[in-house]
């Protein structure tokens, strides 16, 4: 399996701009993370899914952030409008979990984002 | 709300040494312990889970332990390599059915060949 796959791997936008960051998790795997990574603030859960539902958005920072999981094998995460404070890598993580059983979460090599 | 800690933010060592990585959390109700390890611009990989009902796990040269109640993990490393120079993070996930994992800061391990 090719792991995680995001795109793109940078991107450079100005602020007001719409922002959509792409995900494809492992083959099977039926949980999907959206984190985001700053100096200031280390590692941060945005929004995570099982079977493509979202089941926990608290991390999300405001409406200008929105996730979706049309279905098993793809994810966005959208900004409208972007700001500069958004700039930062975002991972994208999926796992599978099997009952009780121990579950690894695997990640993506990162978008990394810069507002202007 | 968990909080995790890992001190300290840095840390150098020469090669060949063993190494000790701490891992400290305020909420003792975990459901397990992740160590992970990310390289400068990639993303993140798990090295080791533990389970909370368990007290250790192994792989190659590491060595993770958790002691809950205590609210503390450390990750051993034996005999140093340069290849191990990363930013090291451990993580906790807070129940069965919650996936919510709250990560640490990290250490940055140098190792000096």
């Amino acid at each position: 399996d090719a792991g995680v796959i995001q795109s793109p791997r940078h991107e450079v936008t100005e602020m007001g701009q719409e922002v959509t960051l792409r995900c494809k998790p492992i083959s099977g795997h039926d949980y999907l993370f959206w984190y985001r990574q700053t100096m200031m603030r280390g590692l941060e859960l945005l929004i995570y899914f099982n079977n493509n539902v979202p089941i926990d958005d608290s991390g999300m920072p405001e409406d200008r952030f929105s996730a979706k999981m049309p279905n098993a094998s793809f994810s966005t995460l959208k900004i409208q409008p972007s700001e500069p404070r958004d700039s930062a890598v975002y991972f994208c993580a999926s796992s599978f979990s099997f009952g009780v059983g121990p579950e690894t979460q695997y990640f993506g090599p990162g978008t990394r984002l810069l507002v202007l | 709300k968990q909080e995790v800690t890992q001190i300290p933010a840095a840390l150098s060592v020469p090669e060949g040494e063993n190494l000790v990585l701490n891992c400290s959390f305020t909420d003792s109700a975990i459901y397990n312990l992740q160590w992970f390890r990310q390289d400068p611009g990639k993303g993140l990989t798990s090295l080791l889970l533990i389970q909370s009902s368990q007290r250790e796990q192994t792989s190659g040269r590491l060595n993770a332990s958790l002691d809950k109640s205590s609210g503390r993990s450390t990750l051993y490393i034996a005999a140093s390599q340069p290849g191990d120079s990363a930013t090291y993070l451990c993580a906790v996930r807070p129940g069965f059915g919650n996936e919510k994992l709250t990560f640490g800061t990290g250490t940055r391990l140098t190792i000096i060949p």
